[in-house]
């Protein structure tokens, strides 16, 4: 069957190290995957994009890799603070099929 | 990117009734979309709506539970109609603004249900 994960349990970081999420599917040949935030309340918001030629993605403190082999993309937060306290989404995207395949989201909390 | 204001942000309805809600763009988009997400839980994709024509329901939505208006390029609504306890979550319109071939989404802020 289809599915995308993402840890579901809530990731505990200091303040100052590098956060590190997964988001592993199977059964689904993307053409590239995005990475949103989601804080309480609101809408998820973009941050990143990366295609399945891509290895690595990089904005800011932001790194992602795309291991289509592996059936795996990481989404590294450096120098983590705690305004980065949220929740992140990976989704799947089919080559526009103007559809997105949605993890259901890791809570990321930076403790100061 | 876009800013999306959706309308209401919360209501608390009674079982058997029905609830609009609006989604604006602040540009011209060509794809909308509508979502449903529960508390910890995945977004979970209601319908695809388009300008001009009928919206599309994913498995599990239909027209009559969840109607849909797509007028113009920059609004449309979500209606869910003989609301039930079940129906409480939160519901998210989003706009395909990116670039070609990659399908970005923009929210808005959602809207916060809760059926009695």
């Amino acid at each position: 069957s289809q599915k995308i994960e993402q840890n579901s349990e809530a990731l505990n970081i200091q303040e100052g190290k590098t956060a590190t999420l997964t988001c592993n599917y199977t059964n689904y040949s993307p053409a590239y995957l995005q990475w949103y935030r989601q804080d309480p309340g609101r809408g998820p918001v973009f941050l990143l994009l990366i295609r399945e030629n891509e290895k690595e993605k990089r904005k800011e403190r932001l790194k992602v890799t795309f291991d289509t082999t592996l059936k795996q993309s990481l989404f590294h937060i450096t120098a983590s603070q705690p305004a980065d306290s949220a929740t992140y989404l990976c989704a799947l995207g089919m080559d526009s099929n103007y559809q997105l395949i949605w993890g259901a989201g890791t809570k990321l909390i930076i403790k100061p | 990117s876009a800013v999306i204001s959706q309308k209401p942000s919360r209501d608390i309805c009674q079982r058997g009734t029905s609830l609009t809600i609006q989604c604006q763009v602040d540009s011209q988009v060509t794809m909308m979309f509508w979502y449903r997400q529960q508390p910890g839980q995945s977004l979970t994709l209601i319908a695809t709506a388009n300008q001009g024509s009928e919206a599309t329901y994913e498995s599990g939505f239909v027209i009559d539970k969840f109607p849909i208006s797509r007028p113009n390029l920059t609004f449309s609504t979500l209606t869910v109609s003989n609301m039930s306890p079940e129906d409480s979550s939160i519901y998210l319109c989003s706009a395909d603004i990116g670039q070609r071939n990659t399908d970005t989404q923009y929210f808005g802020p959602g809207t916060r249900l809760t059926v009695l």
